[in-house]
């Protein structure tokens, strides 16, 4: 089945120890999307890739970066991670911005000691 | 003028009961209105989802009404089961834009 795939599903990290989230898709869809997801909130949109052009939310901290190598990954980089990073990371992919459904990743959770 | 607002935030129903759950806009460029499930620890799942030129749209147990002059849509679940208890979102987006954006949230319980 075509699907969005993270890793892994569960991260510990120490407190400024950097950490990598990772997100496949098979999908083959052209956009992919970060969201940051804290307990009893919606999903907030840290930064989407439309092929390989990068766009980041204005309000997305300098400590979080993504690179997108080829169509299929996309990786979440958090150079220095904060105990207020602690959280659930969602990957979604669109196949473009006009069909409008995103399909979700199953999330890693990600835990900041 | 971005905002959704979902209601309410938390709902508990009989099995066998209506769910039902509110979302509002006021971004008349929205032409794209998706309901998700989530479940806790999990992604959320699109569960179904209406564009403006159809009133009502179903799909199994689960109902989107859509009202476009009060900018209003919602989500029914009929004969609401246990394996129903989630957190529902509703989202809004407009074409040729990336971004949805997300309703608050409902967390319903359906007791047994």
């Amino acid at each position: 089945d075509a699907m969005v795939i993270q890793n892994p599903r569960y991260q510990v990290t120490q407190f400024g120890k950097p950490v990598t989230l990772s997100c496949s898709q098979t999908l083959n869809h052209n956009v992919m999307y970060w969201y940051q997801q804290k307990s009893s909130q919606a999903p907030k949109l840290l930064f989407h890739y439309y092929d390989k052009d990068f766009n980041n939310e204005a309000d997305t901290p300098d400590n979080f970066q993504s690179r997108r190598p080829n169509t299929s990954f996309c990786f979440l980089d958090i150079r220095s991670p904060g105990l207020g990073d602690a959280a659930m990371y969602l990957c979604a992919t669109s196949r473009d911005f006009t069909t409008g459904t995103q399909e979700f990743g199953p999330g890693t959770r990600l835990t900041v000691t | 003028q971005q905002q959704v607002k979902q209601s309410p935030q938390s709902l508990i129903v009989q099995k066998g009961g209506i769910s039902i759950i509110n979302c509002a806009y006021e971004n008349t460029a929205f032409d794209y209105f998706p309901w998700y499930q989530q479940f806790p620890g999990k992604g959320p799942a699109l569960l179904i989802a209406i564009r403006p030129d159809v009133s009502e749209k179903k799909e199994g147990r689960f109902t989107i009404s859509f009202n476009k002059s009060a900018k209003q849509f919602s989500l029914h679940i009929m004969d609401s089961q246990p394996g129903d208890s989630a957190t529902y979102f509703c989202a809004a987006s407009a074409s040729g834009t990336y971004k949805y954006i997300f309703g608050t949230g409902t967390r319903l319980k359906v007791l047994a």
